[in-house]
C-alpha cells in the first residue's frame, strides 16, 4: 500500500513562506499523481492541489492558486508544497496522499501522518 | 464549487447498532463519491470509493450506495473501533470537496 512522510511544517507569521516536503516509500511514486489535502484545527477536510505523475499538470483550489506551488522529484520519490504570502487561513494539518484511479473514479490512499502549519504572529 | 452536505452532523450509537450517514451533493456527480473515515490525532483512511466500492482491508459492515446527489454510508453492526469521524467526498470536478463530517460518539 505504501507510506508518506510529510516534513517542514510549523510556525510562520503572517506573509512569511514555508516549504512542506513528503516522501514516498512503498509503491511506485513516479507513477503516481499525488495530492496536498488540509484540516484547519476542529475543522473538516480541504483538497488543496494536484501534480501529475511527469509533474506537468497542476491543479489548486482557488483559496491558494497565486500563493502555493506543487512540486515533484520522482529520483527522490518527493513531493513538495511552498507556501508563499501564507495567511492565518491557512493554518492547518497539511497532509500528502497519493491519488488512487480507477477509470475515472479518483480517491486518496494512503495518506501521510500530517505536518502541522500554524501562521500566526 | 459543489458542496457537499452530510447529516447529521453528529450522532450517538452504541455498540451492535445499524448507523446510517448521508451525503448530498450540490449537484448531479454521479458515482463519484469517496467516504473516508477519521480517528482524533490521525489521517483520514478511505473506506468506500466510487460511491460502493469497498476499498481492500475495509470490514464488510461498512457499505455505500446512492448516486446523483444522494448517498448513504451505512455501518451494519456499530463496533468499538468505528467510532470516528466520517467524510464524503466528491470527485466528479475540480475543486474536490469533502462534507463538513459526521462524528459518530458512543452512547
Amino acid at each position: 500500500e505504501g507510506q508518506l512522510v510529510e516534513s517542514g511544517g510549523g510556525l510562520v507569521q503572517p506573509g512569511g513562506s514555508l516549504r512542506l516536503s513528503c516522501v514516498a516509500t512503498g509503491f511506485s511514486f513516479s507513477s503516481s499523481w499525488m495530492s496536498w489535502v488540509r484540516q484547519a484545527p476542529g475543522k473538516g477536510l480541504e483538497w488543496v492541489a494536484n501534480i501529475k505523475e511527469d509533474g506537468t499538470e497542476k491543479d489548486y483550489v482557488d483559496s491558494v492558486k497565486g500563493r502555493f506551488t506543487v512540486s515533484r522529484d520522482n529520483a527522490k520519490k518527493s513531493l513538495y508544497l511552498q507556501m508563499n504570502s501564507l495567511r492565518v487561513e491557512d493554518t492547518a494539518v497539511y497532509y500528502c496522499a497519493r491519488r488512487n484511479r480507477w477509470y475515472r473514479y479518483n480517491w486518496f490512499d494512503p495518506w501521510g501522518q500530517g505536518t502541522l502549519v500554524t501562521v500566526s504572529s | 464549487d459543489m458542496q457537499m452536505t452530510q447529516s447529521p452532523s453528529s450522532l450517538s450509537a452504541s455498540v451492535g447498532d445499524r448507523v446510517t450517514i448521508t451525503c448530498r451533493a450540490s449537484q448531479d456527480i454521479s458515482s463519484y463519491l469517496n467516504w473516508y473515515q477519521q480517528k482524533p490525532g490521525k489521517a483520514p483512511k478511505v473506506l468506500i470509493y466510487a460511491t460502493s466500492s469497498l476499498h481492500s482491508g475495509v470490514p464488510s459492515r461498512f457499505s455505500g450506495s446512492g448516486s446523483g446527489t444522494d448517498f448513504t454510508l451505512t455501518i451494519s453492526s456499530l463496533q468499538p473501533e468505528d467510532f470516528a469521524t466520517y467524510y464524503c467526498q466528491q470527485n466528479y470536478g475540480t475543486p474536490w470537496t469533502f462534507g463538513q463530517g459526521t462524528k459518530v460518539e458512543f452512547k
